[in-house]
């Protein structure tokens, strides 16, 4: 089951810094946060993930909070190509296991 | 290099058929994941495979099922079709192996199935 809690929906200008927050106050010690989008009809895609610190990527910052209960995803200038369903999710890394639970995600519309 | 390919794109099937859907992973990736996307539930996870045998399992009926070839490509068979089975089935390929960082799944386009 999907253990992380998002806004249904944001808007965002473009060119404007997009902010998705995610609450994940059950993960554990041993979870990772990642994050996915996915643009209307495609397959998801893979932006960031993270353990405890900030993390940075050509895509997006992912700012994780020092008790790890919650994270806001960072698209520094939004775009139009930006708008997409974005999807936060807890995992454990130990087994490398490639079993992703989504939960119903951020519906991010970026407006001209 | 080449991408998570799935074939076929699109897929109309009657109800109580059933259907085979493929899935060829990044070139190097050994674990084969599948998930269904439907408006009403959003993104389920199937199944994984992992080296030809089945690693992980979601809250699916028997009548789904799967298969991983030495190759790591990977099929997905639903069998007496429903017309619930109508949905986007999502193939995703990662490493797999106990990495730790950096095991994130590439998903490829989908096999959108309509069952009439």
């Amino acid at each position: 089951d999907a253990k992380t809690t998002q806004p249904p929906s944001m808007d965002c200008a473009e060119g404007r810094a997009a902010n998705l927050p995610c609450n994940h106050s059950t993960i554990s010690g041993n979870e990772y946060v990642y994050w996915y989008r996915q643009i209307h009809s495609q397959g998801p895609q893979y932006i960031i993930h993270g353990l405890k610190n900030n993390e940075t990527n050509e895509m997006a910052s992912l700012i994780i909070t020092e008790d790890r209960k919650s994270s806001t995803l960072i698209l520094p200038h939004a775009t139009l190509r930006d708008t997409a369903v974005y999807y936060c999710i807890v995992r454990v890394l130990v087994t490398g296991a490639n079993n992703l639970f989504f939960g119903t995600g951020t519906r991010l519309t970026v407006i001209p | 290099k080449a991408g998570v390919t799935q074939t076929p794109r699109y897929l109309i099937k009657t109800r109580g058929q059933q259907v085979t859907l493929s899935c060829s992973p990044i070139s190097g990736h050994r674990s084969v994941s599948w998930y269904q996307q439907t408006p009403g539930q959003g993104l389920q996870f199937l199944f994984e495979y992992f080296s030809e045998t089945q690693r992980n399992k979601g809250n699916f009926p028997g009548r789904f099922s799967g298969r991983q070839f030495s190759n790591s490509r990977s099929e997905m068979n639903v069998s007496t079709l429903e017309l619930g089975d109508s949905a986007l089935y999502l193939c995703a390929s990662s490493l797999g192996s106990p990495v730790g960082p950096g095991s994130e799944a590439f998903f490829g386009q989908g096999t959108r199935l309509t069952v009439v």
